[in-house]
């Protein structure tokens, strides 16, 4: 059965602290690795796609990171805007649809 | 930037009452998608729509549930009989395609609905 598992669950940074997050997953076969970000009440707003290990995307203080088993996105120099839950999605081929499977997200607070 | 829009943003109704949401896909986006989030949990998969069918559902997508695409813009998600438990967050979804390579679904600002 494809999963996702994101780790921490909650993680409070220092404005400027940078710190990494963890999200670790198991499909047959992978078709893309998706970052969202989610602000309380609204719907996940689309960061990154990711395809294959290896790659690396960037944008602003997030830049995302793909292995085989495993994705990081990492958050440099944090500000108190980028408190947000953060989650992890992939697609998985072998699904007859397009369907994303989420993970539980990590709730992300900057503190100033 | 285009943007994939739902309403009403909050929805009230009683046990037992049909409710109907409504979205706007973005304009040349050809496979559409329902997901639900409940309060605390992770955002689930209930329907994948493509070519005026569905092609994927999953197990909460049950009889009570259906999906439409009245015209060439809207795309509807019906309970027929809410249950306490359908209250949730109902955020559609659109992506411009489907292939070998992944493409990034789009989401909505959700659809709030409390069953009373």
């Amino acid at each position: 059965e494809d999963q996702v598992t994101q780790s921490p669950e909650a993680l409070r940074l220092q404005e400027g602290e940078s710190s990494s997050l963890n999200c670790s997953y198991t499909v047959s076969g992978l078709r893309g690795l998706f970052w969202y970000r989610q602000d309380p009440g609204k719907g996940p707003e689309f960061l990154f796609t990711l395809y294959s290990a290896g790659e690396e995307k960037e944008k602003e203080r997030l830049k995302a990171t793909l292995t085989k088993k495993e994705s990081f996105l990492h958050i440099t120099a944090p500000k108190p805007e980028d408190s947000a839950t953060y989650l992890c999605a992939v697609q998985a081929f072998g699904n007859r649809d397009d369907k994303i499977i989420f993970g539980k997200g990590t709730r992300l607070h900057i503190l100033p | 930037e285009p943007e994939v829009t739902q309403t009403p943003s909050h929805q009230v109704t009683q046990m037992g009452q049909e409710v109907i949401l409504r979205c706007v896909p973005i304009s040349n986006h050809l496979y559409f998608y329902w997901y639900r989030q409940i309060l605390g949990q992770k955002v689930e998969f209930l329907v994948s729509f493509y070519n005026n069918e569905i092609s994927e559902k999953s197990e909460i997508f049950d009889d009570q549930f259906s999906v439409e695409r009245p015209d060439g813009s809207n795309f509807t998600l019906k309970i027929r009989s809410t249950k306490l438990e359908d209250s949730a967050m109902y955020f559609c979804a659109s992506s411009q395609t489907s292939g070998a390579r992944a493409d990034t679904q789009y989401f909505g600002p959700g659809t709030r609905l409390t069953v009373l």
